[in-house]
């Protein structure tokens, strides 16, 4: 059973870089497709990124290349990185797994999410 | 990037009504296998509900059904009950960067 936990602290000071971590068990990040996906309060869900085989990355461009997500994989974890944060990037904050062949169909879904974590920017 | 427009904003409804939630996109999405419909309970993580457009997740019950192709694509609720109190989102994955419909909340009276 794949399960994702993010954690990180849960206030951050504008300006600063936002630093979350998301551990992976029941499956290695060095396979399949590893993101990230925001939901400030009250709001929708924001895609972020994710990362992918040998650390590649694909970002939402509405981060103005402020996002940064990278890997350790002798933790089998990744992370996120956000800086210059301001009070819009208050949000819960999901790990994900991006599957492209969900049970073998070729649909793309995010089949794994993570309990989510509160992060508020304020000083 | 493709905008998904969700409607109603809104539904309340008694339990054993039908609800019908629309999900329209700015461009065609290329193919079902792009498109997927999630539920989020308040508090908590999203949850797949649907994939390729129409096909349940696991564990999924069968009053919820999933349609659609191209542009329009919907989510079905045969008979609402009251765990299906959430807000419903639709996605896509033909284009990057992913995108989400701004979501449907769906309120048993």
């Amino acid at each position: 059973q794949v399960q994702l936990q993010e954690s990180g602290p849960g206030l951050v000071k504008p300006s600063e870089t936002l630093s979350l971590t998301c551990t992976v068990s029941g499956a290695s990040i060095r396979s399949d497709y590893w993101g990230w996906i925001r939901q400030p309060p009250g709001k929708g869900l924001e895609w972020i990124g994710y990362m992918y085989d040998s650390g590649s990355t694909n970002y939402n461009p509405s981060l103005k290349s402020r996002g940064t997500i990278g890997r350790d994989t002798s933790k089998n974890q990744f992370s996120l990185k956000l800086s210059s944060v301001t009070a819009a990037d208050t949000a819960v904050y999901y790990c994900v797994r991006e599957n492209r062949n969900y049970y073998s169909s070729y649909s793309y879904v995010f089949d794994i999410w993570g309990q989510g974590t509160t992060v508020i920017v304020s000083s | 990037e493709i905008v998904l427009t969700q409607s109603p904003g809104t539904l309340s409804l008694s339990p054993g009504e039908r609800a019908t939630l629309s999900c329209r996109a700015s461009q065609s999405v290329s193919s079902g296998t792009f498109l997927a419909w999630y539920q989020q309970k308040r508090g908590q993580a999203p949850r797949l509900l649907i994939y390729g457009a129409s096909t349940r997740a696991t564990g999924i019950p069968d009053r919820f059904s999933g349609s659609g192709s191209g542009t329009d694509f919907t989510l079905t609720i045969t008979r609402v009950e009251p765990e299906d109190s959430a807000v419903y989102y639709c996605q896509q994955f033909d284009a990057s960067p992913r995108t989400f419909g701004q979501g449907t909340k769906v309120e048993i009276k």
